[in-house]
């Protein structure tokens, strides 16, 4: 059974103190690692897919990196905006894909 | 690019009535939609799969006969709720890609209550 798990739960930090949310995931024939981005009360907003171990990927202050085994997603001096939670999917498909539950991202001004 | 709508946005009924969610993809035509259901501070939980022209595929444990799908064209698919209960409060989220190897998209979802 394919499984992902997110950690920590829920990140506080204060503006512009950067981090990394890691997600783990056991899925074989894994071929595409997903973040996306949760506002309160919204659908998951697409940030990146990472094909294959050693792929990064990035978005103005978010990289997203991938092993083996996790993926890394790198906040680098976030602003209060970045307060969210972050998703990560994977799958054996591009549609088909299991979801972690979540890091609670509070960015403090 | 890419956009799915999804209404209505929040919904309250009653016990024992029936709900229709419509999920509409804006810019593309999607052949397979996803229904997701998501309880508080746990992940996103597929529901089923809907098909376009054929019954949609429903994951273990979730009743067919509760959650009706159908995909009536390329760009729209419906989740009722038939039979309203407490229990079944939750938020709803559909999703689409525009082609097989793109990620998905999301809708906004909708925040169902049950009174």
């Amino acid at each position: 059974e394919d499984q992902v798990t997110q950690s920590p739960e829920a990140l506080r930090l204060q503006e512009g103190e950067s981090s990394s949310l890691n997600c783990s995931y056991t899925v074989s024939g894994l071929r595409g690692l997903f973040w996306y981005r949760q506002d309160p009360g919204k659908g998951p907003e697409f940030l990146f897919t990472l094909y294959s171990a050693g792929e990064e990927k990035e978005k103005e202050r978010l990289k997203a990196t991938l092993t083996k085994k996790e993926s890394f997603l790198h906040i680098t001096a976030p602003k209060p905006e970045d307060s969210a939670t972050y998703l990560c999917a994977g799958g054996q498909g591009y549609q088909k894909v299991t979801f972690g539950t979540g890091t609670k991202l509070q960015v403090i001004p | 690019g890419a956009v799915v709508s999804q209404h209505p946005s929040r919904v309250i009924c009653k016990s024992g009535t029936s709900v229709k969610i419509e999920c509409r993809s804006l810019d593309f035509q999607a052949t397979t939609m996803f229904w997701y259901r998501q309880f508080p501070k746990k992940s996103l939980m597929l529901m089923a799969t809907s098909n376009e022209g054929s019954k949609a595929t429903y994951e273990q444990g979730v009743e067919k006969d509760k959650f009706l799908i159908n995909h009536a064209s390329l760009t729209l698919s419906t989740l009722t709720v038939t039979s309203a209960h407490p229990e079944d409060s939750s938020f709803y989220i559909c999703s689409a890609s525009p082609q097989g190897g793109s990620p998905l998209h999301f809708g906004n979802g909708t925040r169902l209550t049950v009174t």
